[in-house]
């Protein structure tokens, strides 16, 4: 059965990285991983996707291990604006698996 | 540009009623998504159109939730005779093509759904 795990909450100082782990050990070779937030009262929001190799845009890094049996979302310096849930998923086929969210609190 | 929409809003129904929830998409979006969000909780996958067809349809929770999409644009989410377990809110979102091979999703505002 395939799952996407991740860590229930997640705190860090604001100015300093956040590291956010999504596991998906049953990942196939032509599955996407998504990353997407959701801030307090809004919807989902894009955040960052990859394949194989690791990726950078202007919000987040994502690296994926080599065996891309999981992944982690990098905010590098995080602010109170990117306090949210982060949701990692996995598409694949015709379906996504999402996991259960990582709730991050950005302390001041 | 217009972003996804959809309506209502908000919709209070009693047990054992019947629901029709609709979704408008971005135009030219091809693929369009539907998702349950319970109160407090994470997002869960219901059910992808690819133009008017969805692939896979075991993600609906139930034989009372149905979906279609017509002319490549606008769907409808529909749930039969309501229980309170459906109270969530439900969200819509589309992307240029299946999500799957990198494209971004955008997501509506939601239509929260309160069964009595």
């Amino acid at each position: 059965d395939a799952k996407t795990t991740q860590p229930n909450s997640m705190e860090s100082n604001e100015e300093e990285p956040v590291h956010l782990p999504c596991n998906h050990s049953t990942i196939s070779g032509t599955d996407y991983i998504h990353w997407y937030r959701q801030l307090p009262s809004q919807g989902p929001e894009y955040v960052i996707h990859g394949l194989t190799s690791n990726v950078n845009n202007r919000m987040a890094s994502l690296a994926i291990a080599e065996d891309r049996k999981s992944s982690t979302l990098i905010l590098h310096r995080a602010t109170l604006r990117d306090a949210a849930v982060y949701y990692c998923i996995r598409a694949a086929g015709n379906k996504l698996t999402f996991g259960g969210g990582t709730r991050v609190l950005v302390k001041p | 540009g217009a972003g996804v929409s959809q309506s209502p809003s908000n919709k209070v129904t009693e047990k054992g009623k019947d629901v029709e929830l609709r979704c408008d998409p971005i135009s030219g979006h091809t693929a369009l998504y539907w998702y349950r969000q319970s109160l407090g909780q994470g997002l869960e996958f219901l059910i992808y159109f690819q133009g008017n067809s969805a692939p896979d349809k075991s993600g609906l929770p139930s034989d009372r939730f149905s979906a279609e999409r017509t002319g490549g644009s606008v769907s409808t989410l529909t749930i039969q005779r309501t229980q309170q377990e459906d109270s969530a809110v439900y969200l819509c979102a589309s992307s240029l093509e299946w999500t799957g091979s990198g494209n971004e999703q955008f997501f509506g505002p939601g239509t929260r759904l309160t069964v009595l």
